[in-house]
């Protein structure tokens, strides 16, 4: 079945540094790929949506300069996140849209 | 409103009980529903997906959609304390391909 890979899968960084996770659609092209971000006990909230060769589309409060999001391959998206603070440390989580969504494994980013 | 609502719980059942999880949606136009289930730490995992009213039954699971309402609902039959996790309904968002979440309903399966 259709797998995308994220990495890493957890990250500690200080603040003020930048982070890159990336997600890899192994088997299938992601025209696609929806980011979402998880605080602990609440639910997935969509971040943006990109679609491959074009800007992201970012949801209503998401900083855009913030979160960097690149997808300029099919099968490669990525989602950078800038000057990183505490209030940033979260799970993300990548879906591949494709004949269903197809999840990544997630990354649990700590700020320090 | 949210787009979509979901009761937090905890649902505590005894095992071999059924749960009944229960969701709800604003927008008219979905088309997709689906229910995922989630382990702390973990990504979502696929459990049912359904898409037009009426039940769809997988093994001991049982999705119902009911447009009409915008309810979509999800029953686990012969439950397992393995059962236990958070199950998140989601909904297409129109023609965007964009998956909403609701917040979830915390499952607990007592032996």
């Amino acid at each position: 079945g259709a797998v995308v890979s994220q990495h890493p899968s957890w990250v500690i960084c200080k603040s003020g540094t930048s982070v890159k996770i990336e997600c890899r659609s192994l088997d299938f092209q992601a025209t696609t790929m929806f980011w979402y971000r998880q605080f602990p006990k609440q639910s997935l909230m969509l971040m943006a949506t990109s679609n491959e060769g074009s800007k992201a589309t970012y949801e209503q409060g998401v900083e855009k300069d913030k979160f960097l999001i690149n997808h300029a391959s099919l099968t490669l998206s990525t989602l950078t996140v800038t000057s990183a603070h505490p209030e940033d440390s979260s799970f993300y989580i990548c879906s591949a849209l494709n004949y269903g969504y197809t999840f990544g494994s997630g990354t649990r980013l700590t700020v320090v | 409103q949210k787009e979509v609502e979901q009761n937090s719980g905890p649902l505590s059942v005894p095992e071999g009980a059924i749960a009944s999880l229960n969701c709800t949606y604003s927008d008219r136009v979905s088309q997709s529903f689906f229910w995922y289930r989630q382990y702390s730490g973990k990504s979502p995992e696929l459990i049912m997906s359904i898409y037009s009213n009426g039940d769809k039954e997988d093994g001991r699971f049982t999705a119902q959609l009911n447009k009409a309402s915008q309810y979509v609902s999800l029953l686990i039959r012969d439950s397992q304390p393995s059962d236990s996790a958070t199950y998140l309904c989601a909904v297409n968002s129109g023609n965007t391909g964009k998956l909403i979440f609701g917040q979830g309903t915390t499952l607990q399966v007592k032996p």
